[in-house]
Order: C-alpha cells, then structure tokens, then sequence
C-alpha cells in the first residue's frame, strides 16, 4: 500500500482481556517501530525492529506488551489482561532502513484502544 | 539520554498571522531532527527533517525549520498560517548513534486559527 496501515481502527475490550493490533508497513521498510500516546501527551517509544529481530524492546511498560514481526512486513503488538491505564492510541511506523537518511518515521493512523 | 521540550502547549493565532512553534532538545551530539503534524483523528505526517548541511530546511505546506546549535533549537515557522493548519505539532529528536534510531517526542503543541 500507499502508507502504514494499523488495524483495528478502534478497538474497546475489558479490563483483563488481551488484544491484538496489527501493523502494515511500508512496502520495502525494513524497521518498523510502536508507539504509545495517551490522551493529551506526546509519544512514548514502545519497542523497535530491524528485520524480523527486536533489538530494542526498552519501552515495553509491562510484561504483559509483546510485540513480533514476520517476513520482514506484518507486526502484532500484543497486549495481555489489559488494564485501564493501557487505553491510548498506539501508533506504528516504518523507516526504510535504520539509519539511511536519519531514519525518517513514516506514521499510519493508530489503533484507538479503551479499556472499560 | 535525549529529550525534547516544547514549551507552547497551546497557541493561537489569526489566519496569515506568522508563526513560530518552539522546540528545545537535550543530546550531547548533533542529533537527527523532525517536526510532524497530527490533525484530528489522523496519524502523524512529517513536515520537515534535518540531518546535516543547511541548518534552514524546508518542508511541505510551506513549513520551515532553523536548526541552532548555539540554543540546541530546532523553530518551526510559517510566514502565514492558513485555517487547516489547525493541529497538533510534534518536534522529535532522533540519536545518531542510537542503533535502534527509535524518536524522543516533545509534548506537543496544539495551534488553534482564529478566522
């Protein structure tokens, strides 16, 4: 496609269910990158990855956030027995490669998640 | 560890009024620079980067940057704002020696356009 797709588009589960969110990339990137921003803040980094590999999973808050990525496209972040403080807009992003060009994030639309 | 700091989180200004947004960052080097635009509902796009030459870069929509490394500062600015400029503005600071090139967000600030 065109640009980086995130799927669903809202998604609203109870507290103590597990979701999943799923991320398109740019056709060709190969590092893809989640975020997370909470109503009214910037960006918090979540976890990146180069490949098919997570070298940078720093910003995972909890044990319960995974996140993979096959066949060099398609990433899941995972969230299990979700909490009320998870509900935020998680944002994905793609870069061609990890350092050409500074690296140049290219952002799809988010997931809106709310936990009841 | 770098960080951003935006210290507008609200401004408003009156349509083809000029505009400055403020960025501050912290990085021991020179870092990787990026202003984006979130408009409502909608994902970030990016306006402009800096990487290196030209500390004045240019960017879509008639947006443009100055990098000052005196005032470790990276303004955006616009001669004359325009109703649909009406969003939220992003500055983000990437490491370039960070292997994972992953981007510290400032706060955002939120411009509103009085017709």
């Amino acid at each position: 496609g065109a640009g980086v797709s995130q799927s669903p588009s809202n998604k609203v589960t109870e507290k103590g269910k597990d979701v999943e969110l799923r991320c398109d990339p740019i056709s060709g990137h190969t590092a893809l990158y989640w975020y997370r921003q909470r109503l009214g803040q910037g960006l918090e980094f979540l976890i990146y990855f180069q490949g098919n590999s997570a070298p940078d999973k720093s910003g995972l808050p909890s044990d319960r956030f995974s996140a993979e990525r096959t066949g060099e496209s398609v990433s899941t972040l995972t969230i299990q027995r979700t909490q009320q403080e998870d509900s935020a807009v998680y944002l994905c992003a793609s870069s061609l490669t990890r350092t050409s060009g500074g690296g140049a994030q290219y952002f799809g639309p988010g997931t809106r998640l709310l936990v009841l | 560890a770098q960080s951003v700091t935006q210290p507008d989180i609200h401004i408003t200004v009156s349509e083809g009024a000029s505009l400055e947004l403020r960025c501050n960052y912290s990085y021991g080097a020179t870092p990787y620079l990026f202003w984006y635009v979130q408009s409502p509902g909608q994902g970030l796009q990016l306006l402009l980067k800096y990487f290196s030459g030209d500390t004045l870069v240019q960017g879509i929509k008639g947006f443009e940057a100055e990098f000052k490394r005196s005032q470790s500062s990276f303004n955006l600015r616009k001669p004359s704002v325009h109703w649909s400029d009406a969003a939220e503005y992003f500055c983000a600071v990437g490491a370039r020696n960070n292997a994972g090139n992953m981007l510290t967000f400032g706060g955002g600030t939120r411009l509103m356009v009085k017709p």
